[in-house]
């Protein structure tokens, strides 16, 4: 079973506009972190943001956010005024166990495209 | 999806030592494949771009004799940790590239490696 889903395997957004990219997963681990990653046309893994399943309040870093609500199991990554150097690709993964958890699971990923 | 595995998923040594850590494409051939740190609550960081059959590109700042890299074939490429300290304890993370129809290209991440150095 899919321990990382992303629904959305293609979303656009029209520039300076906010976006959700949805992320939903599923642990029985009551410790576990959660990752949002871009991946732009270089290959390389840009890390956005991070949740763990024991903080109260949720994660922002600049014009992105993550809405995390635990008992439905989601973190959405909300990214606010869209700009073009945002379209790439977006994987949502988790971490299981906490810190030194072994289990490091990505979703499918979602490519957003940003148009002028 | 394509499947990419890393062996061993832990492992436990002692300083001094070396420790090799493997990485393979199941299913798909891999020309290129990346080999990522991460500390806890930290992003991976991109340690090195390895090349099947040539050798591989390191990122500034990582020690390209102790991180040795080989990519001997399409399916498999290795890091091995030479002389191993306590601050290489990490989690250890390879990834591989593969295409897909269309033109794009995606990568497919292994399960990690967690190294502990006693």
């Amino acid at each position: 079973a899919q321990k990382i889903t992303q629904t959305q395997p293609g979303m656009f957004v029209q520039e300076k506009e906010a976006v959700t990219l949805d992320c939903t997963y599923d642990t029985s681990d009551p410790s576990y972190g959660l990752f949002w990653y871009k991946q732009p046309s270089s290959g390389e893994m840009i890390f956005l943001i991070y949740q763990g399943s024991y903080d109260q309040q949720n994660a922002t870093e600049g014009r992105y956010s993550l809405n995390f609500q635990k008992a439905r199991k989601s973190a959405n990554l909300v990214i606010s005024a869209s700009q073009l150097g945002d379209s790439a690709m977006y994987f949502c993964a988790m971490r299981e166990g906490g810190n030194y958890g072994q289990n490091f699971v990505f979703g499918p990923g979602t490519r957003l495209s940003v148009l002028p | 999806g394509a499947v990419v595995s890393q062996h061993p998923s832990r492992v436990i040594c002692k300083s001094g030592t070396s420790v090799k850590i493997e990485c393979r494409s199941l299913d798909f051939q891999a020309t290129t494949m990346f080999w990522y740190r991460q500390f806890p609550k930290q992003s991976l960081m991109l340690m090195a771009t390895s090349n099947e059959g040539s050798k591989a590109t390191y990122e500034q700042g990582v020690e390209k004799d102790k991180f040795l890299i080989n990519h001997a074939s399409l399916t498999l490429s290795t890091l091995t940790v030479t002389s191993a300290h306590p601050e290489d304890s990490s989690f250890y993370i390879c990834s591989a590239r593969t295409p897909l129809a269309g033109g794009q290209e995606t990568q497919y991440f292994g399960p990690g490696t967690r190294l502990l150095v006693l």
